[in-house]
């Protein structure tokens, strides 16, 4: 079944370790995004790409990188987790240049750092 | 200022009933398009129907339609016969033209339907 895959589906995570989410789509979008959601607050953006090699910084950047190698991936990384990265994290893709280009979601990683 | 906001933290409705999920928007792009994301309780989110700035008719999807009120910059999702299976947090996301493709979205509204 065509889609986006995200892993893990959930992690706990010591303050200051480094961690990689990663998402895996194969509709051969060419856009992808990361976004955490936090009660309250909706869904925010972290990162997007709008092409393999080329990304670009969201609402809330600051403590994650990205990187789009290929068309496929793209890993979302926490070089130094701390509590308030304790989130649920979206990573999304879409067709960019579609005529409604809606975004696809994948299920989601549910991060917790102690 | 928000983007986009949803004023209805929370709604209820009875099943068969109509419901109205309120969402406003604020840009200066001509060319913009809205879009209404339904996540329910096992946390998927779900494209539910989008409406462009330039549409001359409201969208509808089955259930679903959008009250697209351009000059109030206002786009209302109308649920009609409520179903229980629409239990769900609904979000509101703006896609402004002239930037990246990113979106924007609502803090969301939970609808709880009962029997």
């Amino acid at each position: 079944i065509a889609g986006i895959t995200q892993a893990p589906t959930s992690q706990i995570l010591a303050a200051g370790r480094r961690m990689t989410l990663r998402c895996t789509q194969d509709m051969r979008h060419n856009a992808m995004y990361w976004y955490r959601q936090d009660l309250g607050l909706g869904l925010r953006l972290i990162h997007y790409s709008n092409t393999a090699g080329t990304t670009g910084k969201g609402e809330v950047p600051d403590g994650y990188s990205v990187s789009r190698a290929n068309t496929d991936d793209f890993p979302l990384t926490l070089a130094s987790a701390v509590p308030s990265q304790t989130s649920v994290y979206f990573c999304a893709s879409s067709d960019d240049g579609g005529a409604i280009d809606e975004q696809f979601f994948g299920p989601g990683t549910r991060l917790t750092v102690l | 200022a928000q983007k986009i906001t949803q004023t209805q933290p929370g709604m209820f409705v009875q099943e068969k009933e109509a419901v109205t999920l309120d969402c406003t928007y604020d840009t200066s792009d001509p060319s913009y398009g809205l879009f209404w994301y339904k996540q329910p309780s096992s946390g998927e989110m779900i494209f539910l129907i989008y409406q462009g700035s330039y549409d001359q008719q409201n969208a509808t999807e089955g259930r679903y339609s959008l009250n697209f009120q351009k000059a109030r910059k206002s786009a209302n999702l109308v649920i009609s016969a409520s179903q229980l299976g629409d239990s769900a947090m609904y979000f509101c996301a703006m896609r402004e033209n002239s930037g990246y493709s990113t979106l924007t979205f609502g803090k969301g509204t939970m609808l709880l339907v009962s029997p």
